[in-house]
């Protein structure tokens, strides 16, 4: 089936703004990280979902980032009040169930915040 | 990530000469070790891995090693192509990944 999916593939926002990025996930991969990616580095993790249950939301680094997974499929990623340190990528990955299954990523959202 | 050190940052080869990058990691823990590989403005994409009860895995030109004592593992690419430049990331896996900083290779042809 498709890779996972996310949308849209950039983001311009003026600081202050709400945005919402979104990952469809391989169909009937359990699990679905977030990580973000600052220019010329790798990845940092964000957050953790197996099925709808947000497991680890350890890296999020602020409480103006929020993420959801209602239906246990398609995620959400919501940053409030932005500010030009939330400018990177966003990048969803899953994988199937069990542990150390390989993670597949999309290709990422790029958040511009002027 | 903190717990993943990847060097060198850079690697510059001629057409036809192997590369190798490591890395090291912290938690005695794992055992399942991803690479992946980054073209500007793409995905990064899973090229090979290693589980802590195998020593070597090989798939075609790349090759991965680990040595879980020193807790070491690199990558190899033989035979190098200008296909295979981009940034190649090493990372441990905790059930979420900890990412090295990155290797930006270039094949020179």
């Amino acid at each position: 089936g498709a890779g996972v999916s996310q949308s849209p593939r950039y983001k311009v926002a003026k600081r202050g703004q709400d945005v919402a990025l979104r990952c469809d996930p391989i169909s009937g991969h359990v699990s679905l990280f977030w990580y973000q990616q600052a220019l010329g580095q790798g990845p940092e993790f964000l957050t953790y979902f197996q099925n709808e249950a947000q497991l680890d939301k350890s890296g999020l680094p602020s409480d103006r980032f929020f993420a959801e997974r209602p239906e246990g499929s398609v995620s959400t990623l919501k940053i409030q009040r932005t500010q030009q340190e939330d400018s990177a990528v966003y990048l969803c990955a899953s994988s199937a169930q069990g542990s150390n299954q390989p993670q597949h990523f999309g290709d990422g959202t790029r958040l511009s915040i002027l | 990530g903190e717990n993943v050190e990847q060097h060198p940052s850079t690697l510059s080869v001629q057409e036809g000469d192997s590369a190798v990058i490591k890395c090291t990691y912290s938690d005695s823990a794992s055992n399942y070790f991803p690479w992946y590989k980054q073209e500007l403005g793409k995905r990064p994409q899973l090229i090979i891995d290693i589980r802590s009860n195998v020593g070597e895995k090989k798939d075609q030109r790349i090759a991965v090693t680990l040595n879980k004592t020193a807790k070491h593992f690199s990558l190899h690419i033989t035979e190098t192509q200008p296909e295979d430049s981009a940034v190649y990331f090493c990372a441990e896996d905790d059930y979420k990944l900890s990412f090295g900083a990155g290797t930006t290779v270039t094949v020179r042809a």
